[in-house]
């Protein structure tokens, strides 16, 4: 059982806009910074969104991130169907003392 | 570029000790932190621990009793024991980069940018 909450699936069609939610607790989300990664099919994560709301270089201004209070969205417009995979919020966990992940969400383009 | 690339034995039997390598090429391993992350089949992330290049680190507690991480800044590596394994240690196990300030007061935490491309380890006899 993840730490962090997420929806097990997410699906949208080309050109739609879905949101994919993360949920946490004071000692996580509400006191630190949220990460997202994407997860392509046979592949390692990569790093999506930084600091709530920060791109890396290279990522689409298509993926946006959000936080309030002990919850984050990830925003994902104009969908392709190079966008489905799996996508995973993470966040530091004061309690811990590491990161945590949530479960996952599989993102399917019809 | 960073790049980073896990090596180890892919099959390990229960009750022996689980041994990786991530090697660090194209950028040093000094001022940065390093974790080991897994994924189980099927199944979502989980952060095993972290080690400083200075060679301090931080274990998950539901693994820690188990868990060593070293580093060695001559060859720029950093490795994995996990000990007294058991079929549920079966994963694909990453390595990855993270990028994190620590103060006196707090952890700045901006997540893991550069990631191996991951190692099956299959736990049986």
């Amino acid at each position: 059982q993840s730490v962090l909450t997420q929806p097990p699936s997410a699906s949208g069609t080309p050109g739609q806009r879905v949101t994919i939610s993360c949920s946490g607790s004071s000692s996580n989300i509400g006191s630190n910074t949220v990460n997202w990664y994407q997860q392509l099919p046979g592949t390692a994560p990569k790093l999506l969104i930084y600091r709530n709301n920060q791109r890396p270089s290279g990522v689409p201004d298509r993926f946006s991130g959000s936080k309030s209070g002990t919850s984050a969205s990830l925003a994902i417009s104009g969908l392709q169907s190079e966008d489905e995979a799996d996508y995973y919020c993470a966040a530091w966990d004061d309690s811990l003392n590491g990161p945590v992940f949530g479960g996952g969400t599989k993102l399917t383009v019809l | 570029q960073v790049q980073l690339q896990e090596s180890g034995p892919g099959l390990v039997k229960p009750s022996e000790t689980l041994s990786l390598t991530c090697t660090v090429s194209g950028g040093s391993i000094s001022s940065y932190y390093w974790s080991w992350i897994r994924q189980p089949p099927g199944k979502g992330l989980e952060w095993i621990g972290y080690i400083y290049y200075s060679g301090s680190t931080n274990y998950n507690p539901s693994l820690k009793s188990r868990v060593t991480i070293s580093v060695d800044t001559s060859k720029n590596q950093f490795s994995l024991k996990l000990s007294s394994v058991t079929a549920a240690d079966t994963a694909v196990y990453y390595c990855a980069r993270d990028m994190m300030v620590v103060t006196p007061s707090h952890y700045y935490y901006y997540g893991m940018d550069v990631w191996g491309q991951g190692t099956t380890v299959t736990v049986s006899s």
